[in-house]
């Protein structure tokens, strides 16, 4: 029973296109995260979210907007998607804001052409 | 401007023998520390974790030190096992305004020999 669920797992796309990833946690969590893998295989924090509610934006271009319908659900949506997002995107949470343990999704390799 | 820092990126160890794998951080304000592992095309796993306000956790085969003086720390991972082999990611949280953000290193892709 997968406790963090992404999909897809695979996203090929256009330069140009808009694109959406949902993530889905199934452990009961208040906070949820979106992180970027670069090529350099960097796991950097773009977004968290606690009950719904934005706490961390870390300057990502606003072509990238998150969504949070409830607190089991953090999608991501691109618009215009350029040949730098190629990256895989990993979801992931925690109970709430003050437990640091988190516990991450398998991951959306997002491929940009 | 990297404030975790895995110098390491790939160590090799035989089976049986002790795995120490290397972190550094810059910023005196982590108070938490985590370990993570990460199989091929799957997402990171938490393996072990370990406060500022102490030096060492022990789970099993894993153990982390820290060093906070030096702002390092290690993972032993004693004994290795082929299993093992991964990618091991460090990553450190520290509280106030940076609540649930974890900053990672670069990672360190242990292989284990049978």
């Amino acid at each position: 029973d997968t406790a963090v669920s992404q999909t897809p797992k695979y996203l090929v796309t256009q330069m140009g296109n808009d694109k959406s990833i949902k993530c889905e946690q199934n452990l009961g969590h208040d906070t949820m995260y979106w992180y970027k893998q670069d090529s350099k295989k960097f796991l950097k924090i773009m977004f968290s979210y606690n009950n719904k509610e934005l706490i961390i934006n870390e300057t990502v271009p606003n072509r990238f907007s998150p969504k949070s319908p409830d607190k089991a659900h953090l999608n991501l949506h691109i618009n215009s998607l350029e040949l730098g997002d190629s990256a895989v995107y990993f979801c992931a949470s925690s109970q709430d804001l003050s437990t640091d343990t988190q516990y991450f999704g398998p991951g959306t390799r997002l491929t940009v052409l | 401007d990297q404030q975790v820092k895995q110098n390491s990126p790939s160590l090799s160890v035989q089976e049986g023998r002790i795995s120490i794998l290397n972190c550094d951080y810059t910023n005196s304000m982590f108070d938490y520390f985590l370990w993570y592992k990460k199989y091929p095309a799957e997402g990171p796993t938490f393996l072990i974790s370990i406060s500022s306000i102490k030096d060492k956790n022990e789970d099993g085969r894993f153990t982390v030190f820290l060093n906070k003086s030096a702002k390092h720390l290690s993972l032993h991972i004693v004994p290795s096992q082929p299993g093992d082999s991964a990618v091991y990611f460090c990553a450190a949280s520290g509280g106030g305004t940076s609540y649930g953000k974890l900053t990672f290193g670069q990672g360190t892709i242990l292989t284990v020999h049978p």
